[in-house]
């Protein structure tokens, strides 16, 4: 079974500054991955995602996430945060060939944005 | 525009009384999940439903119940078995279970609370 761990649980940032999420996932068959962003009292938005092909993955609003096999991780990364970009974002996984169970979720990272 | 419509956005309930948290998806989408998410504990996965009629139990199914007896809808039955079911409860669904995944669809959710 796969898992995801989301090394922060929070990460406060001024803004303007660049921000890396950290994601880091085991999996002992091959992975998809996902960032999604979760606005209060809302439902969760995807940001991005890996399937194949090139390591680096660009998303919405100015996000992007690079995959890296050797160290089985996610990061999320954008260089200059808005106010508008504070929210939860949770990493998630899902296992090629299919997870009986679909997605399996990190537990979060509150990102804050400082002015 | 497709989407998942969750309703009621606010539910309150009383000790000993079930309540049901309706899932509404106009996506053609396969498959259905429940989720809980409670303050840093990420997403619980509850139920989910990969065809109609059939449904699989998620991480933490007692004191749950669900039904799909159509493809568009999944909903979510609380339970007086469930002790503890102040939470945000959010629903999503997906194309393909296993298949190369275009992620999930979330709605907005539904926050239960104990009166």
């Amino acid at each position: 079974a796969q898992s995801v761990t989301q090394l922060d649980s929070q990460v406060p940032v001024f803004e303007e500054a660049p921000v890396e999420l950290r994601c880091n996932y085991s999996s002992s068959v091959s992975v998809y991955l996902f960032w999604y962003v979760q606005y209060p009292n809302q439902g969760l938005q995807l940001l991005l995602k890996y399937l194949s092909g090139s390591t680096l993955v660009k998303g919405i609003n100015g996000f992007e996430a690079e995959f890296n096999k050797s160290q089985t991780s996610f990061h999320l990364r954008k260089p200059s945060v808005h106010i508008s970009d504070t929210a939860e974002y949770f990493c998630a996984v899902s296992e090629r060939g299919g997870g009986a169970d679909g997605l399996t979720f990190g537990k979060g990272t509150h990102l804050i944005i400082q002015p | 525009d497709g989407g998942i419509t969750q309703s009621p956005k606010y539910l309150f309930r009383k000790e000993g009384q079930n309540v049901t948290l309706s899932c509404e998806q106009n996506l053609n989408h396969d498959a259905m999940y429940w989720y809980r998410q409670d303050p840093g504990q990420g997403l619980r996965l509850i139920y989910y439903s990969q065809i109609v009629n059939d449904f699989q139990k998620g991480d933490i199914a007692e004191g749950y119940s669900v039904s799909r007896e159509k493809k568009e809808s999944f909903p979510l039955t609380v339970t007086s078995a469930q002790k503890n079911p102040t939470a945000f409860y959010l629903c999503a669904s997906s194309a393909i279970l296993g298949g190369p995944p275009s992620g999930y669809t979330f709605g907005s959710g539904t926050r239960l609370t104990v009166v």
